[in-house]
Order: C-alpha cells, then sequence, then structure tokens
C-alpha cells in the first residue's frame, strides 16, 4: 500500500489567494484527520471524518477554512481567503476502525 | 488548555546513552497513550503505545512507562543511536473517543 498520499508538497502563496491541500487515505480505512502542526501548539486537530461525514470540525480555525471528503478515497482542505498565520505544515491521517493513525508527509504551507 | 505536555522542546543525548522523553497530561479520561517519530520533511510514524492497564510496555529498544496517579508517562530509548534524532509526540486518547491529543513534541538529537 502507497500509504497516505498528500498533495502538493510544498505550496506558496500570495496573502488573499485560495489554497487546496489534497489527501487520499489509505484504501480502506474509513476514518480521516486533518491535522496542523505549528511550533507553539503541536499538532492540531482540524476535522474528523468518519465514513466520509463530518464528525467534529471544532478544530478548525475560522470560516476561511473548509473540508470536504466527497468519496472514501478523497478529501480536500480549502482555506480561502488565506493568511500569513495559516503558514504551517497541514498533515492527513487515516485510521481503519481503532487501529493506530497513519499519517501522511504533510503539505508545508507558506503564505506571504 | 494544552491536555498533553512535553515540556522539553529539545534533547541531547550521546550515542549509547539512555534517552528519556517525558509527557504529561492534565485528563483522566485519558486510557490510551502513543508515541510518533517524525522526521523532517515526513509525517509522523507509530511508535509505540501503552494501556491505562498496564504500566510499562517495551518493544526492542524502546520502552514506554506509564504513571497514572502522577498523570506521566515516559519514552526511554536505550541504547540511543544517532538514527533516532526525531522529534517525538506523545498523544493521549480515551476510550470511545476518536480524538488523539498530541503534545508539542520534543527534539531528540543523538550525537556520535
Amino acid at each position: 500500500d502507497a500509504g497516505v498520499i498528500q498533495s502538493p508538497r510544498h505550496e506558496v502563496t500570495e496573502m488573499g489567494q485560495e489554497v487546496t491541500l489534497r489527501c487520499k487515505p489509505i484504501s480502506g480505512h474509513n476514518s480521516l484527520f486533518w491535522y496542523r502542526q505549528t511550533m507553539m501548539r503541536g499538532l492540531e486537530l482540524l476535522i474528523y471524518f468518519n465514513n466520509n461525514v463530518p464528525i467534529d470540525d471544532s478544530g478548525m480555525p475560522e470560516d476561511r477554512f473548509s473540508a470536504k471528503m466527497p468519496n472514501a478515497s478523497f478529501s480536500t482542505l480549502k482555506i480561502q481567503p488565506s493568511e500569513p498565520r495559516d503558514s504551517a505544515v497541514y498533515f492527513c491521517a487515516s485510521r481503519a476502525g481503532d487501529e493506530k493513525l497513519f499519517f501522511g508527509s504533510g503539505t508545508q504551507l507558506s503564505v506571504l | 488548555d494544552q491536555q498533553v505536555k512535553q515540556n522539553s522542546p529539545s534533547l541531547s543525548v550521546q550515542e549509547g546513552r539512555i534517552s528519556i522523553l517525558n509527557c504529561d497530561y492534565t485528563n483522566s479520561m485519558f486510557d490510551y497513550f502513543l508515541w510518533y517519530k517524525k522526521y523532517p520533511a515526513e509525517g509522523p510514524t507509530f511508535l509505540i503505545s501503552i494501556s491505562s492497564i498496564k504500566d510499562k510496555n517495551e518493544d526492542g529498544r524502546f520502552t514506554v512507562f506509564l504513571n497514572k496517579s502522577a498523570k506521566h508517562l515516559s519514552l526511554h530509548i536505550v541504547p540511543s543511536q544517532p538514527g533516532d534524532s526525531a522529534v517525538y509526540f506523545c498523544a493521549a486518547s480515551a476510550t470511545g473517543t476518536y480524538k488523539y491529543i498530541f503534545g508539542t513534541g520534543t527534539r531528540l538529537k543523538v550525537l556520535a
């Protein structure tokens, strides 16, 4: 299995632009998580999907952030408009049942 | 409110010696704890876990100790190797929940 696949690996954009991050979970995993890593807060949970349904989005910082999971093999995290304080590494992770989380390699986002 | 705390941002250890990474938690409902290891430009990968019914779990060079009364766990690496140099994240969850709450990480550097 290829593991959790995220794209792009790096994204550099200007303030105010729309940013879309993509994730393909491991086949057969029914849970998907979006995390953001910062120095100050470590790995923060942004949103959790179970069987493609958003269960908890309380970690999404603002209305500028939105996430979708149209099917079991694809999810997006969108930031519109982006701001410099959104600069961070964004990770997608998936899990089967109560098993441990498997993370993708992350997207390094820089908003100038 | 940081429910999982890793108070040491960094640690340096000589090759062959013991590395001890610490983690404290505040939520008494947490009953499952994990350690993840992260290399630069990669996603976190699972290292070792422990259930609250145990106070120790060992896997090769890695041992996790849990002190429930102190709400403290630690990861011991013996002997430490240069390839262990990475960021280590502690995570906790409660039975019946989907959330893993992560700490801010400790950067371990093993000196050759």
